[in-house]
């Protein structure tokens, strides 16, 4: 069964350093996401993306991140210059369409920012 | 402000027994309602999707229910096993073509043996 993967599993870096987290959606689906959560409490959108352009996304979604299908099959999040608050889980989803259908979640990359 | 609120934060229950999770929502407009389970440290899983029009949903022991009108969800598990440990997450999607998903803070079932 085709599936959402997320590379790195866990992410180790100094605050203020870039990282790119990766997600490889499920092939035939247009729609991709990310979500955040934090230790603890609920999950939160950041971002969904359609037609190599983003259409919609949360306050959380400031000038510090950005998104991009660099290839086509990789989706990545990019945190230019991390914060101790970004350490969170980071989970990439991706849907066959918009909001309304399923969204199929990736197991998630474990950001920790020291 | 879109919100989902969840009872109880909590449950434990023993192995064999039946529970069920509430979910209230404030979305508006309102397009469908999903429950989740995501296991510790690992994304969630989707177990239904309800539109407005649709009252009940089952996937196998997992049965949910859906009031519009009281903006009302329950997901009742029959004869838990241990496997059914995990975070239950009620989600609700607005509509509209930039529609986002607004998810509850999880209740989280531990079933004893």
């Amino acid at each position: 069964e085709p599936e959402v993967t997320q590379t790195p599993s866990h992410q180790v870096t100094q605050m203020g350093q870039e990282v790119i987290l990766r997600c490889v959606p499920i092939s035939n689906h247009l729609y991709f996401y990310w979500y955040r959560q934090i230790l603890g409490q609920k999950v939160e959108f950041l971002v969904s993306f359609y037609n190599n352009e983003i259409s919609e996304k949360s306050e959380i979604f400031d000038d510090q991140f950005s998104v991009e299908r660099p290839d086509g099959s990789n989706f990545t999040l990019k945190i230019r210059s991390t914060k101790l608050e970004d350490s969170a889980m980071y989970f990439c989803a991706s849907s066959v369409q918009g909001t309304k259908y399923e969204q199929f979640f990736g197991p998630g990359t474990r950001l920790t920012v020291l | 402000k879109n919100q989902v609120e969840q009872s109880p934060q909590s449950l434990i229950i023993l192995e064999g027994k039946n529970c069920t999770l509430q979910c209230n929502y404030t979305v508006s407009p309102f397009s469908n309602l999903r429950w989740y389970k995501q296991d510790t440290g690992r994304g969630p899983v989707s177990l239904t999707i309800m539109t407005f029009s649709e009252n009940t949903k089952s996937n196998g022991r997992y049965t949910a229910t859906l009031d519009a009108d009281t903006k009302q969800s329950s997901l009742h598990i029959t004869a838990s096993q241990l496997s059914d440990s995990a975070s239950y997450i009620c989600v609700v999607s607005d509509t509209g073509a930039n529609s986002k998903l607004t998810f509850g803070k999880g209740i989280t079932l531990s079933v004893r043996p």
